[in-house]
């Protein structure tokens, strides 16, 4: 009965290859996020999206795509992956009428390591 | 004292101690605020929010204290147990339209029994 779940937990891969993070929630909720957490534990949000459109894009680079299938899922694929991508990436959800405001529920994380 | 390795803010008590952690939030038109607590490998779990128009916040346990004057908020637990052992987070928002939770440095906490 995982309410936000990430898969994989763990990711080692090389320099330029293509990963994808996968996330899910059960809650119901209409928002989700992808957030990165750096080496000293700072956490940064990265995207948001609502009832399946983009609503929020951090300066982030275009090599990272996030996708949305259904309001339940939302992906994160990494292009030509790059040392300093190297972190742990959260996923979360907040319920409906809330837009960003709000409980955020976070996934486990994925570690993803980049070599 | 504080953390080299993760250069975190870093707070030990004994178990059975109350423990304070500080945060220092950034924008003066955040109107509601979000104590996270992380344990090691885990995801940020929410532990208590309060909204600007209130100054005090009480769950069980832990008390949320807003001093919009000086912009900052604390967290209060009492009776503080080994389970409390994590890094907390206080997180920041501002109610206009979609806007993004902004999460502060995080502080160690850390429980001796």
């Amino acid at each position: 009965d995982t309410a936000v779940s990430q898969t994989p937990k763990y990711l080692v891969t090389q320099m330029g290859n293509d990963k994808s993070i996968k996330c899910e929630q059960n809650l119901g909720h209409d928002t989700m996020y992808w957030y990165k957490q750096d080496s000293k534990k700072f956490l940064k949000i990265m995207f948001s999206y609502n009832n399946k459109e983009l609503i929020i894009n951090e300066t982030v680079p275009n090599r990272f795509s996030p996708k949305s299938p259904d309001k339940a899922h939302l992906n994160l694929h990494i292009n030509s992956l790059e040392l300093g991508d190297s972190a742990v990436y959260f996923c979360a959800s907040s319920p409906a009428g809330q837009g960003t405001r709000g409980t955020q529920y976070f996934g486990p994380g994925t570690r993803l390591t980049v070599l | 004292g504080e953390s080299v390795g993760l250069h975190l803010p870093t707070l030990s008590v004994q178990e059975g101690d109350n423990s304070i952690i500080n945060c220092a939030y950034s924008n003066s038109a955040s109107d509601y605020f979000i104590w996270y607590k992380q344990e090691s490998g885990k995801g940020p779990q929410f532990i208590i929010d309060i909204r600007s128009n209130m100054d005090k916040r009480q769950g069980q346990r832990v008390t949320v204290l807003l001093n919009k004057t000086v912009k900052h908020l604390s967290l209060q637990i009492a009776a503080t147990q080994p389970g409390d052992s994590a890094v907390y987070f206080c997180a920041e928002n501002i109610d206009s339209g979609y806007s993004t939770l902004t999460f502060g440095k995080g502080t160690m906490l850390l429980v001796s029994p």
